[in-house]
């Protein structure tokens, strides 16, 4: 058990729909990150927080957003939803992204379907 | 950018036999190197990590050698279980600032199979 949960464990949902992805981070980690993972991406950065504030961006679309709360669990939100975004999303969590010597560890991921 | 490649898989052995994973990557800076391992159903875990040139990560039977010279992060097991059954993916770690803050960059990820 990593200590970073994500909720729910799967999402069926229909086209043009909207969903919201949670993950708690470990108790003590201030920094949060998203991940794509599907079959002709493979492993894809989307987005991270720190302590409530926006760090980076990746290749996330702009019909994706994400925030991270003061109690420091984060949720990613899924708009107008096409086939293409059916995906493991993976959240992972850190105590800090400075410094390259901050292991990450992940949460088991949302499986998200689209039909 | 950042990037990482993986030997194209998948790898399918026989239990006890020799496992190399092969992972090169392009980084600006001095990545931390790692492997993470997928399990069945499973999320990532993290296998091993090396932060500095030739530091050397084991874990679990598993080995890998941080090479800056050949910028690579090859992955090696002695002899493999059935056990050892997942998918394998390379990634590397640049530090704070600009786009690569703190974010992992991963390979595509090595089917591997151990036959008894």
């Amino acid at each position: 058990d990593s200590g970073v949960t994500q909720t729910p464990k799967h999402l069926i949902t229909a086209t043009g729909q909207r969903v919201t992805l949670r993950c708690s981070p470990r108790s003590g980690d201030l920094s949060v990150y998203w991940y794509q993972q599907s079959l002709d991406q493979g492993l894809q950065f989307l987005i991270q927080y720190y302590n409530g504030e926006e760090r980076a961006k990746g290749n996330i679309l702009e019909r994706f957003s994400a925030q991270q709360f003061p109690d420091l669990h984060s949720e990613l939100n899924l708009s107008s939803l096409e086939l293409g975004d059916s995906a493991l999303y993976f959240c992972a969590s850190s105590v800090a992204p400075t410094g390259s010597r901050t292991e990450a560890f992940f949460g088991q991921g949302t499986r998200l379907t689209v039909v | 950018g950042d990037s990482v490649t993986q030997m194209e898989g998948p790898v399918t052995l026989s239990e006890e036999a020799f496992l190399t994973i092969n992972c090169t990557y392009t980084a600006t800076g001095y990545p931390s190197l790692f492997w993470y391992v997928q399990y069945p159903g499973e999320g990532l875990q993290l296998l091993l990590k090396a932060t500095k040139a030739d530091d050397k990560g084991s874990n679990k039977g598993f080995e890998a050698t941080y090479r800056k010279e050949t910028t690579s992060f090859h992955l090696e097991k002695g002899s493999v279980q059935v056990s050892d059954s997942a998918v394998y993916f390379c990634a590397l770690r640049t530090g704070a600032g600009g786009t690569s803050y703190g974010k992992l960059t991963f390979g595509q990820g090595t089917i591997l199979t151990v036959h008894p």
